[in-house]
């Protein structure tokens, strides 16, 4: 069964641009957590799907968003980029809907210049 | 929501011993408290978890206790060996998965 699968791997933008990052889940999984990791700042949460719905949503600010589609595929988008936008952009899919278990990808490194 | 501290951020131990990584939540509805690994340039993945009906949980040298009551969890390693060298994240919550600020535990040869 292939993993959970994130691209682009790398990303580099400059301030004001946007960006869209994608995620396949693991095949069956219909639940996709986004996280943001950033050095000493741990794994913090974006937004979370279920069956297409956002059941969840982290402290950003609304420059972030997402979506799932009707394949459990996700996509997040950053708009109007800034430079502590600059990350990993992890994503991590669970087979349940209690998001026990999350699979990682092995993420997107965003660099913002 | 859910607040997850974890200390300490920086732990070195020498190999052969043991290592000890605790982490306090918020919420007194969690229910399930993973723990993941996140090798250097790697994704992060789920070594053990332990479920609130249960105090304690082992896996060959890693084991987990929760206390309930004092609303906070434990990792341990024993026989520490250079491939536990990483960075450990506890986490909680339901639907909405928040993790503690990671423990970069460094394992001296």
């Amino acid at each position: 069964k292939a993993g959970v699968t994130q691209t682009p791997r790398y990303l580099i933008k400059t301030r004001g641009q946007q960006v869209t990052l994608s995620c396949s889940p693991i095949s069956g999984h219909r639940s996709v957590s986004w996280y943001q990791q950033t050095p000493g700042q741990g794994l913090q949460f974006l937004f979370e799907y279920f069956s297409e719905t956002q059941r969840n949503k982290g402290n950003f600010p609304g420059r972030f968003s997402g979506r799932q589609f009707s394949n459990s595929r996700s996509e997040m988008n950053v708009s109007t980029l800034e430079l502590g936008d600059s990350a990993l952009y992890l994503c991590a899919s669970s087979l349940d809907s209690r998001n026990e278990k999350l699979f990682f990808g092995s993420g997107t490194q965003l660099s913002v210049l | 929501g859910e607040n997850v501290e974890q200390h300490p951020s920086t732990l070195s131990v020498q190999e052969g011993d043991s290592a000890v990584i605790k982490c306090t939540y918020s919420d007194s509805a969690s229910n399930y408290f993973p723990w993941y690994k996140q090798e250097l340039g790697k994704r992060p993945q789920l070594i053990i978890d332990i479920r609130s009906n249960v105090g304690e949980k082992k896996d060959q040298r890693i084991a987990v206790t929760l206390n309930k009551t004092a609303k906070h969890f434990s990792l341990h390693i024993t026989e520490t060996q250079p491939e536990d060298s990483a960075v450990y994240f506890c986490a909680a919550g339901y639907q909405k998965v928040t993790f503690g600020i990671g423990t970069k535990l460094q394992v001296i040869p």
